[in-house]
């Protein structure tokens, strides 16, 4: 079974608007953490956000927010008034910690294009 | 402090040569990961270095081997490539005990296989 799914292969948004990329997890673990890295055409993957599965509060990083859901194994990004710099790919990642190592998990990614 | 870095950028190379992909981490990390992006699709574990040990493995076959340094850099060598082997490869820094968000990639090395 896929551990990270993300259901939207891509996605075109206005300038401006907000914008809700999905991604849900699958593991039996306890402890675990989700991560978000933007890739540009580039190739560099860039840390966005994170939140750990103890953490009471939705992670913040600026214009981006993780809705974090963790009974329904659901680890959304939010993006806030999208600006054209935030075409590119979009990855949420896995880590589950009692692997001992730090070995992430990737979904297959979500293209983001930013209208103007 | 110091970025990930990784060299060289663009490769070459024929179907049964060895290559070898290298990998500075970040200042202050102890571990570095490796991945094979191919196009189109998220990055995948090929294995992990910590205290110049293999420490976790992905599904690759032996001919991925690697080694890490005592300033904690990192080699990944690949021998007899095959058309395959064609992706972008990245390594990712981290600090084995410490902060469980820390994971900083490097810019990747975009291996062509022909």
């Amino acid at each position: 079974a896929q551990k990270i799914t993300q259901t939207q292969p891509g996605m075109f948004v206005q300038e401006k608007e907000a914008v809700t990329l999905d991604c849900t997890y699958d593991t039996s673990d306890p402890s675990y953490g989700l991560f978000w890295y933007k890739q540009p055409s580039s190739g560099e993957m860039i840390f966005l956000i994170y939140q750990g599965s103890y953490d009471q509060q939705n992670a913040t990083e600026g214009r981006y927010s993780l809705n974090f859901q963790k009974a329904r194994k659901s680890a959304n990004l939010v993006i806030s008034a999208s600006q054209l710099g935030d075409s590119a790919m979009y990855f949420c990642a896995m880590r589950e910690a009692p692997s001992g190592n730090e070995k992430l998990t990737f979904g297959t990614g979500t293209r983001l294009t930013i209208i103007p | 402090e110091t970025g990930v870095t990784q060299s060289p950028t663009h490769l070459i190379k024929t179907r049964g040569q060895q290559v070898t992909l290298r990998c500075s981490s970040q200042s202050g990390h102890n571990t570095v990961s490796w991945y094979q992006q191919a196009l189109g699709q998220g990055p995948q574990f090929i294995f992990q270095y910590y205290r110049e040990e293999e420490n976790g493995r992905g599904n690759f076959p032996p001919r991925f081997s690697g080694l890490q340094f005592p300033n904690y850099s990192s080699e990944l060598n690949v021998n007899a490539l095959e058309l395959d082997d064609s992706a972008l490869y990245l390594c990712a820094s981290s600090f084995t005990g410490g902060a469980a968000y820390e994971q900083y990639f490097g810019p990747g090395t975009r291996l062509t296989v022909t």
